[in-house]
C-alpha cells in the first residue's frame, strides 16, 4: 500500500536549518509529484512546494524564496524539505503530500518548534 | 493569489440532516485544457493530515462514502454531506491547484447538534 513516513520531530533555535525526509514506498516514486504543506497552530494549511520526482525540478511560493529546498534522491525514493533562516513563525507540523490533482496521500507530519 | 474564503466558519447539524460547506475563489480556477475546476476539498480531524475528499470540484476520491459530494464552478463551491453521521466531525478545507501558489481555504468545523 501506499506510504509516505516522515522523519521525526524536531527543536530548533531562530535562525537555524532543518532538514525534513518524507519515505515514499507502494509506488513508482518518480511517477508522482510530491508537495511539501504546512500547518501552523490555528492556521490554515500553507503550501510551501512541491518537486517532480521524476526530473528533480522544484516550484515555491514567493513567501518562501530564498530560505525552502526541496531535493529528492530517487533510489531512495526519499524527498527532503530544508527550511532555512528558521524564526518562531515557522513553528508548524509540516506534511509531505503525493499529487498533481489535489493529494491523496498524506505523510504522518513532522512538528518543527523554533524557540530560543 | 487565489484567496480561498470559506463559509460558514463552523456548522453545527443533526445527525442525519444536510450539510453544506461553500468555497469562493477569489479567481476562476476554472482550467479551460480540460475542462475542469482545479479544486479539491479535505477533512481532517484532531491529530491526522487531511484527507482528500473531493478533487476536479466533483470527483469522489476512491473510497469515499456517497455521501460527500462537490459541486460548482469557476469561483463558487460547495461540498455536501448528505446525511451527516458522527465520524464526519472534521475541519473540512478547500484547495485550489489551479495556479501557483496553490492555497488552502481557512476551514469549516462541522460538529454535531
Amino acid at each position: 500500500q501506499v506510504q509516505l513516513v516522515q522523519s521525526g520531530a524536531e527543536v530548533k533555535k531562530p535562525g537555524a536549518s532543518v532538514k525534513v525526509s518524507c519515505t515514499a514506498s507502494g509506488y513508482n516514486f518518480t511517477a508522482f509529484a510530491l508537495h511539501w504543506v504546512r500547518q501552523a497552530p490555528g492556521q490554515r494549511l500553507e503550501w510551501v512546494g512541491w518537486i517532480n520526482t521524476g526530473n528533480g525540478n522544484t516550484k515555491f511560493p514567493q513567501s518562501f524564496q530564498g530560505r525552502v529546498t526541496i531535493t529528492r534522491d530517487t533510489s531512495a525514493r526519499t524527498s527532503y524539505m530544508e527550511l532555512s533562516s528558521l524564526r518562531s513563525e515557522d513553528t508548524a507540523i509540516y506534511y509531505c503530500a503525493r499529487g498533481t490533482s489535489g493529494y491523496d496521500y498524506w505523510g504522518q507530519g513532522t512538528l518543527l518548534t523554533v524557540s530560543s | 493569489d487565489i484567496v480561498m474564503t470559506q463559509s460558514p466558519d463552523s456548522l453545527a447539524v443533526s445527525l442525519g440532516e444536510r450539510a453544506t460547506l461553500n468555497c469562493k475563489s477569489s479567481q476562476s480556477v476554472f482550467f479551460t485544457s480540460n475542462n475542469k475546476n482545479s479544486l479539491a476539498w479535505y477533512q481532517q480531524k484532531p491529530g491526522q493530515p487531511p484527507k482528500l475528499l473531493i478533487y476536479w470540484a466533483s470527483t469522489r476520491e476512491s473510497g469515499v462514502p456517497d455521501r460527500f459530494s462537490g459541486s460548482g464552478s469557476g469561483t463558487d463551491f460547495t461540498l455536501t454531506i448528505s446525511s451527516l453521521q458522527a465520524e464526519d466531525v472534521a475541519v473540512y478545507y478547500c484547495h485550489q491547484y489551479y495556479s501557483s501558489p496553490l492555497t488552502f481555504g481557512q476551514g469549516t468545523k462541522v460538529e454535531i447538534k
